[in-house]
Protein backbone atom coordinates (compact mmCIF):
# COMPACT_ATOMS: atom_id res chain seq x y z
CA UNK A 1 0.00 0.00 0.00
CA UNK A 2 1.26 3.42 -0.18
CA UNK A 3 2.98 4.43 2.50
CA UNK A 4 4.75 7.83 3.02
CA UNK A 5 7.78 7.81 6.28
CA UNK A 6 9.13 11.11 7.42
CA UNK A 7 12.62 11.88 9.30
CA UNK A 8 14.84 13.86 10.16
CA UNK A 9 13.47 16.01 12.76
CA UNK A 10 14.46 16.78 15.99
CA UNK A 11 15.66 20.02 18.35
CA UNK A 12 17.20 23.17 16.84
CA UNK A 13 18.00 26.51 18.30
CA UNK A 14 16.67 29.38 16.43
CA UNK A 15 18.75 30.33 12.99
CA UNK A 16 19.91 26.58 12.45
CA UNK A 17 19.21 23.87 10.02
CA UNK A 18 17.60 21.41 9.35
CA UNK A 19 17.13 18.67 6.67
CA UNK A 20 13.93 16.57 6.81
CA UNK A 21 13.26 13.13 4.47
CA UNK A 22 10.38 11.28 3.15
CA UNK A 23 10.63 8.21 1.84
CA UNK A 24 7.73 6.83 -0.18
CA UNK A 25 6.92 3.12 -1.30
CA UNK A 26 3.51 1.64 -3.41
CA UNK A 27 2.67 4.14 -6.47
CA UNK A 28 5.23 5.14 -8.92
CA UNK A 29 6.80 8.11 -7.05
CA UNK A 30 7.47 9.77 -10.38
CA UNK A 31 4.37 10.10 -11.51
CA UNK A 32 3.26 12.52 -8.69
CA UNK A 33 3.87 15.93 -7.13
CA UNK A 34 4.55 15.87 -3.71
CA UNK A 35 4.44 18.53 -0.63
CA UNK A 36 4.90 19.42 3.00
CA UNK A 37 2.47 20.13 5.67
CA UNK A 38 3.05 21.36 8.64
CA UNK A 39 0.72 22.23 12.31
CA UNK A 40 2.34 23.97 14.82
CA UNK A 41 1.15 23.35 18.78
CA UNK A 42 -2.34 24.42 19.01
CA UNK A 43 -2.60 25.30 15.36
CA UNK A 44 -4.24 24.38 12.00
CA UNK A 45 -2.82 22.87 8.87
CA UNK A 46 -0.05 24.62 7.01
CA UNK A 47 0.73 24.17 3.94
CA UNK A 48 4.61 24.54 3.31
CA UNK A 49 5.73 23.55 -0.11
CA UNK A 50 5.03 21.31 -3.03
CA UNK A 51 7.46 19.96 -5.85
CA UNK A 52 6.61 18.77 -9.47
CA UNK A 53 6.68 15.01 -10.22
CA UNK A 54 10.15 15.87 -12.46
CA UNK A 55 11.14 18.68 -10.24
CA UNK A 56 10.49 21.35 -12.65
CA UNK A 57 8.03 23.29 -10.62
CA UNK A 58 8.41 24.83 -7.21
CA UNK A 59 6.25 26.52 -4.66
CA UNK A 60 6.15 27.81 -1.32
CA UNK A 61 4.43 29.38 1.18
CA UNK A 62 5.25 33.01 1.84
CA UNK A 63 6.45 32.42 5.74
CA UNK A 64 9.07 29.85 4.36
CA UNK A 65 9.84 31.03 0.98
CA UNK A 66 14.12 32.16 0.97
CA UNK A 67 14.40 30.13 3.72
CA UNK A 68 13.18 26.19 2.79
CA UNK A 69 13.78 24.21 -0.54
CA UNK A 70 11.48 21.19 -1.49
CA UNK A 71 13.45 18.51 -3.94
CA UNK A 72 13.10 15.36 -4.73
CA UNK A 73 15.42 12.14 -5.80
CA UNK A 74 12.82 10.06 -8.18
CA UNK A 75 15.68 6.82 -8.12
CA UNK A 76 15.42 6.49 -4.72
CA UNK A 77 11.37 7.87 -4.34
CA UNK A 78 12.79 10.53 -1.95
CA UNK A 79 11.71 14.10 -1.03
CA UNK A 80 13.41 16.45 1.30
CA UNK A 81 12.99 19.67 2.92
CA UNK A 82 16.03 21.72 3.64
CA UNK A 83 15.21 24.35 6.26
CA UNK A 84 17.50 27.51 6.91
CA UNK A 85 17.59 30.01 9.29
CA UNK A 86 14.83 28.43 11.71
CA UNK A 87 12.49 30.20 13.94
CA UNK A 88 10.44 29.69 16.84
CA UNK A 89 7.24 29.66 14.83
CA UNK A 90 8.66 26.89 12.69
CA UNK A 91 7.94 24.53 15.72
CA UNK A 92 4.97 22.21 14.26
CA UNK A 93 4.91 18.97 13.04
CA UNK A 94 6.10 18.54 9.38
CA UNK A 95 3.71 16.12 7.23
CA UNK A 96 4.53 14.37 4.08
CA UNK A 97 2.19 14.11 1.54
CA UNK A 98 1.09 13.13 -1.83
CA UNK A 99 -0.15 16.16 -3.80
CA UNK A 100 -2.30 14.56 -5.95
CA UNK A 101 -3.32 17.14 -9.12
CA UNK A 102 -5.68 16.40 -11.52
CA UNK A 103 -6.37 20.01 -12.92
CA UNK A 104 -8.27 21.71 -11.99
CA UNK A 105 -8.23 20.51 -8.62
CA UNK A 106 -6.01 18.53 -6.36
CA UNK A 107 -6.03 17.10 -2.99
CA UNK A 108 -3.28 15.71 -0.63
CA UNK A 109 -3.93 11.77 0.02
CA UNK A 110 -2.28 10.14 1.20
CA UNK A 111 -0.33 11.76 4.67
CA UNK A 112 3.06 10.60 6.43
CA UNK A 113 2.75 10.33 10.23
CA UNK A 114 4.96 13.71 10.57
CA UNK A 115 7.64 14.51 11.74
CA UNK A 116 8.17 16.75 15.10
CA UNK A 117 10.91 19.73 14.52
CA UNK A 118 11.22 22.24 17.77
CA UNK A 119 12.81 25.33 17.35
CA UNK A 120 14.22 26.71 20.79
CA UNK A 121 15.10 30.49 21.35
CA UNK B 1 -5.46 33.54 11.71
CA UNK B 2 -6.80 30.70 9.14
CA UNK B 3 -7.41 32.21 5.80
CA UNK B 4 -10.12 29.72 6.13
CA UNK B 5 -12.71 29.93 8.97
CA UNK B 6 -14.45 26.66 11.07
CA UNK B 7 -15.67 26.39 13.90
CA UNK B 8 -13.07 25.56 17.11
CA UNK B 9 -15.30 22.71 18.17
CA UNK B 10 -18.24 21.13 18.11
CA UNK B 11 -20.19 18.07 19.83
CA UNK B 12 -22.92 15.51 19.43
CA UNK B 13 -24.15 12.16 20.82
CA UNK B 14 -23.46 8.76 18.77
CA UNK B 15 -25.54 8.47 16.12
CA UNK B 16 -27.01 11.90 15.34
CA UNK B 17 -25.65 13.99 12.32
CA UNK B 18 -23.04 17.10 12.43
CA UNK B 19 -22.50 19.44 9.73
CA UNK B 20 -18.69 21.57 9.87
CA UNK B 21 -18.93 24.62 7.89
CA UNK B 22 -15.78 26.03 6.35
CA UNK B 23 -16.09 29.98 5.37
CA UNK B 24 -13.77 30.98 3.02
CA UNK B 25 -13.88 34.21 -0.43
CA UNK B 26 -13.63 34.33 -4.29
CA UNK B 27 -9.98 33.47 -4.24
CA UNK B 28 -10.16 30.57 -2.52
CA UNK B 29 -13.37 28.53 -2.32
CA UNK B 30 -15.39 31.05 -4.43
CA UNK B 31 -13.28 29.80 -7.48
CA UNK B 32 -11.27 26.25 -6.49
CA UNK B 33 -12.15 22.72 -5.48
CA UNK B 34 -12.47 21.64 -1.56
CA UNK B 35 -11.43 18.93 0.40
CA UNK B 36 -11.39 18.02 3.71
CA UNK B 37 -9.26 16.17 6.33
CA UNK B 38 -9.93 14.04 9.22
CA UNK B 39 -6.96 14.12 11.69
CA UNK B 40 -7.37 11.32 14.86
CA UNK B 41 -5.07 12.18 17.61
CA UNK B 42 -1.73 10.30 17.07
CA UNK B 43 -2.45 9.24 13.56
CA UNK B 44 -1.55 10.67 9.99
CA UNK B 45 -4.40 13.28 8.63
CA UNK B 46 -6.44 11.40 6.21
CA UNK B 47 -8.52 12.63 3.15
CA UNK B 48 -12.29 12.28 3.62
CA UNK B 49 -13.70 14.44 0.57
CA UNK B 50 -11.98 15.68 -2.48
CA UNK B 51 -13.32 17.92 -5.37
CA UNK B 52 -16.22 19.32 -3.14
CA UNK B 53 -18.21 16.37 -2.78
CA UNK B 54 -15.99 12.82 -3.65
CA UNK B 55 -15.54 10.68 -1.85
CA UNK B 56 -12.62 8.21 -1.55
CA UNK B 57 -12.73 4.72 -1.65
CA UNK B 58 -13.45 3.12 1.65
CA UNK B 59 -14.48 6.50 2.95
CA UNK B 60 -18.38 5.46 4.15
CA UNK B 61 -21.35 7.36 2.61
CA UNK B 62 -21.68 8.91 6.45
CA UNK B 63 -19.55 11.17 5.02
CA UNK B 64 -20.24 13.61 2.90
CA UNK B 65 -19.08 17.21 1.25
CA UNK B 66 -20.98 20.38 -0.07
CA UNK B 67 -20.27 23.50 -1.55
CA UNK B 68 -21.98 26.74 -2.06
CA UNK B 69 -20.15 30.15 -3.06
CA UNK B 70 -17.95 30.81 -0.70
CA UNK B 71 -18.58 28.02 2.01
CA UNK B 72 -18.03 24.49 2.23
CA UNK B 73 -19.45 21.99 4.61
CA UNK B 74 -18.78 18.77 5.56
CA UNK B 75 -21.79 16.71 6.86
CA UNK B 76 -21.48 13.55 9.18
CA UNK B 77 -24.59 10.70 10.02
CA UNK B 78 -25.08 8.09 12.18
CA UNK B 79 -21.77 9.50 14.24
CA UNK B 80 -19.56 7.12 16.35
CA UNK B 81 -16.81 7.45 18.70
CA UNK B 82 -14.51 6.56 16.54
CA UNK B 83 -15.03 9.92 14.45
CA UNK B 84 -14.09 12.21 17.14
CA UNK B 85 -11.09 13.81 15.34
CA UNK B 86 -10.33 17.08 14.15
CA UNK B 87 -11.51 17.77 10.81
CA UNK B 88 -9.57 20.23 8.26
CA UNK B 89 -10.85 21.79 5.28
CA UNK B 90 -8.41 23.14 2.34
CA UNK B 91 -8.26 24.52 -1.01
CA UNK B 92 -6.22 26.43 -3.23
CA UNK B 93 -6.26 30.30 -3.00
CA UNK B 94 -5.45 31.92 -6.30
CA UNK B 95 -4.55 35.41 -5.03
CA UNK B 96 -1.91 33.85 -2.46
CA UNK B 97 -1.03 31.56 -5.39
CA UNK B 98 -0.74 28.57 -2.43
CA UNK B 99 -2.90 26.14 -0.55
CA UNK B 100 -5.22 27.49 2.52
CA UNK B 101 -6.77 25.54 5.57
CA UNK B 102 -9.10 26.44 7.76
CA UNK B 103 -8.36 26.55 11.62
CA UNK B 104 -9.62 23.20 12.41
CA UNK B 105 -12.99 21.43 14.22
CA UNK B 106 -12.38 19.12 16.95
CA UNK B 107 -15.56 17.20 16.85
CA UNK B 108 -16.41 15.92 20.38
CA UNK B 109 -18.61 12.62 20.01
CA UNK B 110 -20.41 12.36 23.72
Amino acid sequence: QVQLVESGGGLVKSGGSLRLSCAASGFTFSDYYMSWVRQAPGKGLEWVAYISAFAGSTSYADSVKGRFTISRDNTNNLVHLQMNSLRAEDTAVYYCVRYVVVLPAARFDPWGQGTLVTVSS
Amino acid sequence: QSVLTQPPSMSAAPGQRVTISCSGSSSNIGNNYVSWYQHVAGTAPKLLIYDNNKRPSGIPDRFSGSKSGTSATLGITGLQTGDEAEYHCGTWDSSLSGWVFGGGTKLTVL
